[in-house]
């Protein structure tokens, strides 16, 4: 059974940098083709995807945010950390992260909001 | 960065039918975007549906199918039932990187 949970802060001062951490059970990072997803969702609005860590450590990020994102992953310790520097309160929202198969995203958490405000 | 549209809203009447698509701004939408789709309802997170055009999850209802036409993804519900009504959001993938669409609020009345 396919599990993922982020944790983090709730809240960021903007211009600060927001750290999450998606801890999953029920597969590893290590194994071909399998790759872990961040996704956002402001209040309201659309899906955004921000970024893909794969088993082989290739990592994708999305061009208009890719200067500010970095992932990185411990698969002895089964979780992948997400960094977003530099927040506005444009990036408050709910955070996702999701595990990836071949050209497919199917197993998600259940979101973490963050709210940026001073 | 490419932009994928969906219809912004749709409305199917119970038992009824109804088609939803999602079209790519760099043209036609083929196998090899691998087109998902997933269902959003209120307060919870996304449900993957169908992954690479029209296969679906173990835990996807039938009801659900996927296809291309016209150049769009598609995701056709058969036979609508009140529990379907949600958001529903399409993703493309170009490459190394995914868009989103913008969602289509699906009601069901």
């Amino acid at each position: 059974q396919i599990t993922l949970r982020e944790s983090g802060p709730m809240l960021v001062k903007p211009t600060q940098t927001l750290t999450l951490t998606c801890n999953f059970s029920g597969f590893s990072l290590s194994t071909s083709g399998v790759s872990v997803a961040w996704i956002r969702q402001p209040p309201g609005k659309a899906l955004e995807w921000l970024a893909f860590i794969y088993w082989d450590d290739d990592k994708r990020y999305s061009p208009s945010l890719k200067s500010r994102l970095s992932v990185s992953m411990d698969t002895s310790k089964n979780h992948v950390v997400f960094t977003m520097t530099n927040m506005d309160p444009v990036d408050g929202g709910t955070y996702f992260c999701a595990h990836g198969g071949k050209s497919r995203l199917d197993y998600w958490s259940q979101g973490t909001l963050v709210t940026v405000s001073s | 960065q490419a932009e994928v549209t969906q219809e912004p809203s749709l409305t199917v009447s119970p038992g009824g039918t109804v088609t939803l698509t999602c079209a790519s701004s760099t043209g036609a939408v083929s196998a090899a975007f691998y087109p998902n789709w997933f269902q959003q309802k209120p307060g919870q997170a996304p449900r993957a549906l169908i992954y690479s055009t029209r296969n679906k999850h173990s835990w996807t209802p039938a009801r659900f199918s996927g296809s291309l036409l016209g150049g769009k993804a598609a995701l056709t519900l058969s036979g609508a039932q009140p529990e379907d009504e949600a958001d529903y959001y399409c993703l493309l993938y170009y490459g190394g990187v995914v868009v989103f669409g913008g969602g289509t609020k699906l009601t069901v009345l």
